[in-house]
């Protein structure tokens, strides 16, 4: 348990379903991440929040959408999505601007048929 | 861009040998750097870190790295390997005040 969690743990959805993932801290932080993992590519940062604000998005399709209604809750709308979306997403928190290091999730392992 | 350079792609050694895993980045200003590890099924746990002084940075369960400046390098090393550090090992950069940029990661499996 590293205080973050994710949920759910594994997802499949089709092309045309609608799902969302779910992140919550009990860390007391204040900025919170979505990154996206893949098979033999570095982990890709999407968004970033700090104080429920968004700071960060690094050009991601609007098939994604965050949602972060306080600080120590993050959501990521999923809408039509693609196969190749296929991924690991994992959530992460920091103190302020993370300069300590981040705390990640155990992530949400996501395939789309 | 900035980005974060992971040489070896896998790493297979035997229980006992030594380890050195490459990182090297683009960055030229100040940067904060750390290393994560991933056990297979498990969340990505941080292994050490280095903001400021001494450039050789211990970490938890006996790895060490080294930064050198010039050579915009900080490798992680272990000298003796056991089975259980199978995983995946990510360096990592913060560049001033963005957000924390990963390299692709270098799997390590450990063989009896």
């Amino acid at each position: 348990e590293t205080g973050v969690t994710q949920t759910p743990r594994h997802l499949v959805m089709g092309m045309t379903n609608k799902k969302s993932l779910k992140c919550e801290q009990h860390l007391g932080h204040n900025a919170m991440y979505w990154y996206k993992q893949s098979a033999k590519k570095p982990l890709e940062l999407m968004f970033v929040y700090n104080f429920k604000e968004q700071t960060e998005n690094n050009s991601v399709p609007s098939r994604f959408s965050p949602e972060c209604p306080n600080s120590s809750h993050l959501f990521l709308h999923l809408h039509t999505l693609q196969p190749e979306d296929s991924a690991l997403y994992l959530c992460a928190s920091s103190q302020d601007r993370g300069d300590y290091g981040y705390t990640f999730g155990s992530g949400t392992r996501l395939t789309v048929v | 861009a900035q980005s974060v350079s992971q040489h070896n792609h896998h790493v297979i050694l035997s229980e006992a040998a030594s380890l050195e895993l490459g990182c090297n980045y683009s960055y030229g200003g100040t940067v904060n750097l750390f290393w994560y590890v991933q056990y297979p099924g498990q969340h990505l746990q941080l292994l050490l870190k280095y903001f400021s002084g001494d450039p050789l940075v211990k970490g938890i369960k006996g790895f060490e790295a080294e930064f050198i400046k010039s050579k915009f390098s900080f490798n992680l090393r272990k000298p003796s390997v056991q089975w259980s550090d199978t995983a995946e090992y990510f360096c990592a950069v913060k560049p001033g005040n963005t957000p924390l940029v990963f390299g692709k990661g270098t799997r390590l499996s450990v063989i009896a």
